[in-house]
């Protein structure tokens, strides 16, 4: 069964430092999502990204975020100048349908990348 | 704006007991609703979905229905196994998938 996936499971950085986290979504998939999760809190909306450009963000996403499709099957969330509170868990997600458009968008997660910020 | 309500956990059952974990929603229109599960060290997994009100949603012994009266997508099993100890997450998708806070369950063997 097709899956999203993402590199690397953990990443430890400095803070100030930048980082860029990896997903693959899933090949025939047109939307792509990256999500957060603070430890022991819920899972918030980042960015939403269609058609090579960002669809809709929340206000968590701020200047210091960005993402790319640097390619036809890497999805990327990079984070300029880290800071401690940026710590979580960041799923990647992929459907094949967008969410706005039919409010039926099933998503598919990847396993997360535990980001640490020390 | 949209928002998602879940029952506080942490939810602590014996094997074979009942499980329910209520949700509500509030937005506007008409969103489908999600029940997305999270084992230890996992990601997010869907596990069941329902597209319109009266859908019933099912999927591994777990059920939920879509009341658009009481704005409600409960979660039900009829006998939880420990295999089932995890996290569960509420969600629904309108604009862009708003969760619930999870509710985490524990089954004791």
């Amino acid at each position: 069964e097709p899956e999203v996936t993402q590199t690397p499971s953990h990443q430890v950085t400095q803070m100030g430092q930048e980082v860029i986290l990896r997903c693959v979504p899933i090949s025939n998939h047109l939307y792509f999502y990256w999500y957060r999760q603070i430890l022991g809190q819920k899972v918030e909306f980042l960015v939403s990204f269609y058609n090579n450009e960002i669809s809709e963000k929340s206000e968590i996403f701020d200047d210091q975020f960005s993402v790319e499709r640097p390619d036809g099957s890497n999805f990327t969330l990079k984070i300029r100048s880290t800071k401690l509170e940026d710590s979580a868990m960041y799923f990647c997600a992929s459907s094949l349908q967008g969410a706005y458009t039919s409010g039926r968008g099933e998503q598919y997660f990847g396993p997360g990348t535990r980001l640490t910020v020390t | 704006g949209d928002s998602v309500t879940q029952m506080e956990g942490p939810v602590t059952l014996s094997e074979e007991a009942f499980l329910t974990i209520n949700c509500t929603y509030t937005a506007t229109g008409y969103p489908s609703l999600f029940w997305y599960v999270q084992y230890p060290g996992e990601g997010l997994q869907l596990l069941l979905k329902a597209t319109k009100a009266d859908d019933k949603g099912s999927n591994k012994g777990f059920e939920a229905t879509y009341r658009k009266e009481t704005t409600s997508f409960h979660l039900e099993k009829g006998s939880v196994q420990v295999s089932d100890s995890a996290v569960y997450f509420c969600a629904l998708s309108r604009q862009n998938f708003v969760f619930g806070p999870g509710t985490r369950l524990s089954v004791l063997p």
